[in-house]
């Protein structure tokens, strides 16, 4: 597609059920990342994604978080048992690898996550 | 690891006027790069400019420059003729080279441009 395409845009959600954002990158984009941004915060790195495999899961805030990439195309990022905590807008990027540093990293609009 | 140091959290500017937003990096890696982006309040972020470590001149891209002061590890992104629209979050971003290439980001400035 033209752009990156995350989904649901908004999400709101009991605490303690699970959910799943999805993103769909720029096709040929072989890298993505997800990237969580807390109310009035910067952005916090979660996982990256080469082709399919996560070389990077590091960010990953606890085992309850986990993501897959499929296709080297759609990635998952599925929050279990959410908590409050857990309330913040889930941004992804994609970009060619090596990223082209004339035009830098894609990002989505996001998904706002709310758990009440 | 990288960290990236935004200490102003908002800033003010009277409209067509230039403002200087701060970032400072630390990494003890030789290759590394910069980014600037702009993020309203959409929510959306937009790539505004970005700076090697081993560029020799400062990067430029319109109103946008980067003052960038290697010894000083400073990345301060300048905007010149500031316009309403100019209004927004403003976040820096470093990254080492030859790694994941993942980005750090600063907490950001939130800049208001005054008409």
């Amino acid at each position: 597609g033209a752009g990156v395409s995350q989904s649901p845009s908004n999400k709101v959600t009991e605490k303690g059920k699970d959910v799943e954002l999805r993103c769909d990158p720029i096709s040929g984009h072989t890298a993505l990342y997800w990237y969580r941004q807390r109310l009035g915060q910067g952005l916090e790195f979660l996982i990256y994604f080469q082709g399919n495999s996560a070389p990077d899961k590091s960010g990953l805030p606890s085992d309850r978080f986990s993501a897959e990439r499929t296709g080297e195309s759609v990635s998952t990022l599925t929050i279990q048992r959410t908590q409050q905590e857990d309330s913040a807008v889930y941004l992804c990027a994609s970009s060619p690898h090596p990223p082209d540093r004339a035009i830098g990293y894609t990002f989505g609009s996001g998904t706002r996550l709310t758990v009440v | 690891a990288q960290k990236i140091t935004q200490t102003q959290p908002g800033m003010f500017v009277q409209e067509k006027e230039a403002v200087t937003l701060d970032c400072t990096y630390d990494t003890s890696d030789p290759s590394y790069g910069l980014f600037w982006y702009k993020q309203p309040s959409s929510g959306e972020m937009i790539f505004l400019i970005y700076q090697g470590s081993y560029d020799q001149q400062n990067a430029t891209e319109g109103r946008y420059s980067l003052n960038f002061q290697k010894a000083r590890k400073s990345a301060n992104l300048v905007i010149s003729a500031s316009q309403l629209g100019d209004s927004a979050m403003y976040f820096c971003a470093g990254r080492m080279e030859g790694s994941n290439y993942k980005l750090t980001f600063g907490k950001g400035t939130l800049l208001t441009v005054n008409p």
